[in-house]
């Protein structure tokens, strides 16, 4: 059972453009909600993360938008540019320093010139 | 700082034999997880531990075996390799006592292909 659900897969964007990435989830039990972004051949690292006490959160040219009805929530990379291209995951977990990740299945993100 | 830190960085393997991947991190972190990541299934959890001395089974522990002896080291070992095996593994480490991030610190994995 996937409990956390991304798309697209993959996704195609001109420079300057905005780029949309979108995840839903399944247990409501889920109360915090990070993106990791991932090089080629690098380990992700955190790229933002929200909880759901609030509907969005911006960092730089990262948004995260939170739907809790809906349990949904998404990506927003502003202006993107080429050094953005890599693969994003959503993730969802329990508010828990130890509780473990669930992630999505990852997008595949490319900026063009 | 190091961070989290992980030997070998390729391997080949037979069908059949063992070896043992090493992860090390250096932050203190009470929490340390390990990963595979095959192409379209995302990152999926092999096994975990919350602290020195403890292990718990993550999504897909079939194959695998873990230990904790040491706080900064989380060892994943394959006993009889199988070519389903062939995968990229990530190490990763969070929570230090006191802190208030659960943000998770990932190694930059290591390339298994077993033939």
């Amino acid at each position: 059972q996937q409990q956390v659900k991304q798309s697209p897969q993959s996704l195609i964007v001109q420079k300057g453009g905005i780029s949309i990435i979108n995840c839903a989830y399944e247990n409501t039990a889920f109360d915090y909600f990070p993106w990791y972004q991932q090089f080629p051949g690098k380990g992700p690292a955190l790229l933002i993360a929200i909880r759901p006490d609030v509907s969005e959160k911006k960092e730089g040219r990262f948004t995260i938008s939170f739907n809790k009805s809906a349990k949904q929530f998404s990506l927003h990379i502003m202006d993107s540019q080429p050094g953005d291209s890599a693969t994003y995951f959503c993730a969802a977990s329990l508010n828990s320093g130890y509780s473990t990740l669930t992630f999505g299945k990852g997008t595949m993100l490319l900026v063009s010139p | 700082n190091a961070g989290v830190t992980q030997t070998p960085k390729f391997r080949v393997l037979k069908t059949g034999q063992s070896m043992t991947l090493l992860c090390a991190q250096d932050m203190n972190h009470e929490y340390m997880y390990w990963y595979r990541q095959d192409p379209g299934m995302g990152l999926r959890l092999i096994h975990y531990s919350v602290g020195e001395g403890t292990t718990a089974k993550g999504e897909v522990p079939d194959g695998y075996n873990v230990s904790r002896l040491k706080k900064q080291n989380f060892l994943l070992g394959l006993e009889s390799a199988a070519p389903s095996q062939t995968s990229v593994y990530f190490c990763a480490s969070s929570y230090s006592a006191g802190g208030t991030s659960y943000e998770q610190y990932f190694g930059p994995g290591t390339r298994l292909t077993v033939t």
